[in-house]
């Protein structure tokens, strides 16, 4: 069965700052991963997604993220911290064959962005 | 406008009266899916739905339950609700061959 794991409940950056929010995967298959972000009171949105196409995958908001099977790694970066970036993200992985239905979720990383 | 609309927003209840969480998404999509989001837990899947008439559990089912009569609906019940089923609940839609999932904007049910 695959699994998610994500480093970290909160993580805090300055404004700025390089945000860089962590993610290992655990699948016996090649997987699709997600990246989605919860702001306060309000449901999850997609941030990315990798679906096998290229390895390095850019999403909304200035977000990115590259998937590294050898490291079996999907983490999000964003160059630069803006203060509406405060928010709850969560990591995901399904298999292919599986698809939406057996979505796994991390535990998620809570976002503060500081002045 | 494309949505999955959830009812109702906020709930408080006591232990052992039966509740129904209603889900309706209007993009005519396939599969529809609920889960629970607890701090430190991420989001677990509770049942999904791959069309009318077709449920199956997911990794948290045990009191709960579902219908999918219409295309568009997917009730959450609980029969006899538990202060450990205190949560945050998301009902989710995608389209059949889609793994992007569309989330509504969450139910937050506490049992006293």
């Amino acid at each position: 069965a695959q699994s998610v794991t994500q480093l970290g409940s909160h993580v805090s950056v300055s404004e700025g700052a390089l945000v860089l929010l962590r993610c290992n995967y655990s699948s016996s298959v090649p997987p699709y991963l997600f990246w989605y972000v919860q702001y306060p009171n309000q449901g999850l949105q997609l941030l990315l997604k990798y679906t096998s196409a290229a390895t390095l995958v850019k999403g909304i908001n200035g977000f990115e993220a590259e998937f590294k099977k050898s490291e079996t790694s999907f983490h999000l970066t964003k160059p630069s911290a803006h203060m509406s970036d405060a928010a709850e993200y969560f990591c995901a992985v399904t298999l292919r064959f599986q698809g939406a239905q057996k979505l796994v979720f991390g535990q998620g990383t809570r976002l503060t962005i500081n002045p | 406008e494309a949505q999955v609309t959830q009812n109702p927003r906020y709930l408080i209840t006591v232990t052992g009266k039966k509740l129904t969480v209603t889900c309706s998404q209007n993009m005519n999509h396939e599969y529809m899916s609920w889960y629970r989001q607890d701090p430190g837990l991420g989001l677990r899947q509770i049942y999904y739905s791959m069309n009318v008439e077709v449920t199956d559990k997911g990794d948290v089912p045990e009191g709960y339950k579902v219908s999918r009569k219409e295309k568009r609906n997917f009730p959450l019940i609980l029969e006899s609700p538990s202060p450990n089923q205190t949560s945050l609940y998301f009902c989710a839609s995608s389209s059949q061959g889609n793994i992007e999932q569309f989330f509504g904007p969450g139910t937050r049910l506490t049992v006293l």
